[in-house]
């Protein structure tokens, strides 16, 4: 089953606007990890955040973590047509043992118009 | 590129068939995780390989089995096929231990249509 939602299930903006997703989840997690999947193809890491983190950037993506509302948001700055993909959010929960795996949620269907 | 590679990339098979997808991981990674993913659904967890043992499982039944070799190279093998087994198969490598969490590198995957 899946972990959660992700909000807008599509998004269609121009390029240079800003996309905004957001992610919501159920359980206590470890860390949250948002991933991106061009054309049903396997997916590209794009960054992580601990539990004891809110805020993180890497270059022109900037994630936010809210524990407890269990939400958390993607943003993308200055969007290219090359950021037409899906964006997924994935948890990771907090147990015992080596088991690493990932939660998925629904996906948000980004699409950057030229 | 992240240095998985999965095999193959397209397969058809007829339901009742058996299926063996493979998997080679990241040079350095001793984990590999296998993901369902159905049309328009996030991956699905179906089972996760750490040095060459099974290390959690997700709900899915036992005709869904996996193997690591030594390389930490991984086989997904699926018997008696049904239609709802199509899908885009994922898998992931990872670095694993006792408490990691990391982030995952994926393979392109293998899509399994069932007729």
């Amino acid at each position: 089953s899946q972990q959660g939602e992700e909000d807008p299930q599509a998004l269609s903006i121009q390029e240079g606007e800003n996309a905004t997703m957001n992610c919501s989840y159920k359980t206590s997690i470890n860390n949250l990890q948002w991933y991106r999947q061009n054309s049903g193809r396997g997916l590209v890491h794009l960054i992580l955040i601990r539990s004891n983190e809110r805020e993180k950037h890497s270059g022109r993506l900037r994630v936010t973590l809210d524990t407890s509302k269990k939400s958390s948001s993607l943003l993308i700055t200055a969007s290219r047509a090359a950021d037409t993909a899906s964006y997924f959010c994935a948890t990771v929960q907090p147990y015992g043992g080596a088991t690493n795996k990932l939660i998925f949620g629904t996906g948000t269907l980004l699409a950057v118009q030229p | 590129e992240t240095g998985v590679t999965q095999s193959p990339t397209h397969l058809i098979k007829t339901r009742g068939q058996q299926v063996t997808l493979r998997c080679s991981s990241q040079s350095g990674h001793n984990t590999v995780s296998w993901y369902q993913q159905a049309l328009g659904q996030g991956p699905q967890f179906i089972f996760q390989y750490y040095r060459e043992e099974e290390n959690g499982r997700g709900n899915f039944p036992p005709r869904f089995s996996g193997l690591q070799f030594p390389n930490y190279s991984s086989e997904l093998n699926v018997n008696a096929l049904e239609l709802d087994d199509s899908a885009l198969y994922l898998c992931a490598s990872s670095l694993g231990g006792v408490l990691s969490r990391n982030e995952q590198f994926f393979g392109p995957g293998t899509r399994l249509t069932v007729l």
